[in-house]
């Protein structure tokens, strides 16, 4: 059975840093491009950020680019999303999500973890 | 960036009913090279995370009911669900993987 297990979600000030992850299992979790969404109930489903399984290709949302960076570790099948410059607009349910081939962005998200908040707010 | 439409906004209807969801593109998701429509649709239920229902505008996903279709191409695109039953409660989002950044529709929140 494929599981996404997110963790770091928490209450930030604005300008402060989180670093969220999320560990794979149930599939070979190098052959799956990752990637991060957002859900909050004004804007909807946002897709953040998106990885390829060799984490070779990289892709972001103008909303985060410069400000947030994507990485995976394939050793320890795990993602993660560095978040820099936190704003108040990204507070947010954010998900971690698998990408049904092994591009970052080309392809339908498959398989979908049960999200970490992420609260910004002095 | 690629912009979807998805109407209606909220859609009530009967047990037994067709529920008809569109979602338009602000510009085509074929890709020409291998002539598939890069859009997908997800169901939503409270407090779950979204599930893939369709794939490439009209494949549908293992273990989903056969009540549950995709079709369109290039900037339209239609989810039909046959005949509503009560665990088709759920908000339903259409994505593209057409392009980057991926975009996905505002949802449609279908109700008994």
């Amino acid at each position: 059975e494929v599981q996404l297990v997110e963790s770091g979600g928490a209450l930030v000030q604005p300008g402060g840093s989180l670093r969220l992850s999320c560990v794979g299992s149930g599939f070979t979790f190098r052959s799956h491009g990752m990637t991060w969404v957002r859900q909050t109930p004004e804007k909807g489903l946002e897709w953040v950020a998106g990885l390829s399984g060799t984490a070779a290709t990289t892709y972001y949302a103008d909303s985060v680019r410069g400000r947030f960076t994507i990485s995976r570790d394939n050793s320890k099948n795990t993602l993660y999303l560095q978040m820099n410059s936190l704003r108040v607009e990204d507070t947010a349910l954010y998900y971690c999500a698998r990408v049904s081939s092994g591009v970052a962005v080309a392809a339908p998200i498959n398989s979908w973890g049960q999200g970490t908040q992420v609260t910004v707010s002095s | 960036d690629i912009v979807l439409t998805q109407s209606p906004d909220s859609l009530a209807l009967s047990l037994g009913e067709r529920a008809t969801i569109t979602c338009k593109s602000s510009q085509s998701v074929l890709f020409k090279s291998d002539k598939k429509n890069y859009l997908a649709w997800y169901q939503q239920k409270p407090g779950q995370s979204p599930k893939l229902l369709i794939s490439w505008a009209s494949t549908r996903e293992s273990g989903v009911p056969d009540r549950f279709s995709g079709s369109g191409s290039g900037t339209d695109f239609t989810l039909t669900i046959s005949s509503l039953q009560a665990e088709d409660v759920a908000v339903y989002f259409c994505q593209q993987c057409y392009d980057s950044p991926v975009t996905f529709g505002q949802g449609t929140r279908l109700e008994l």
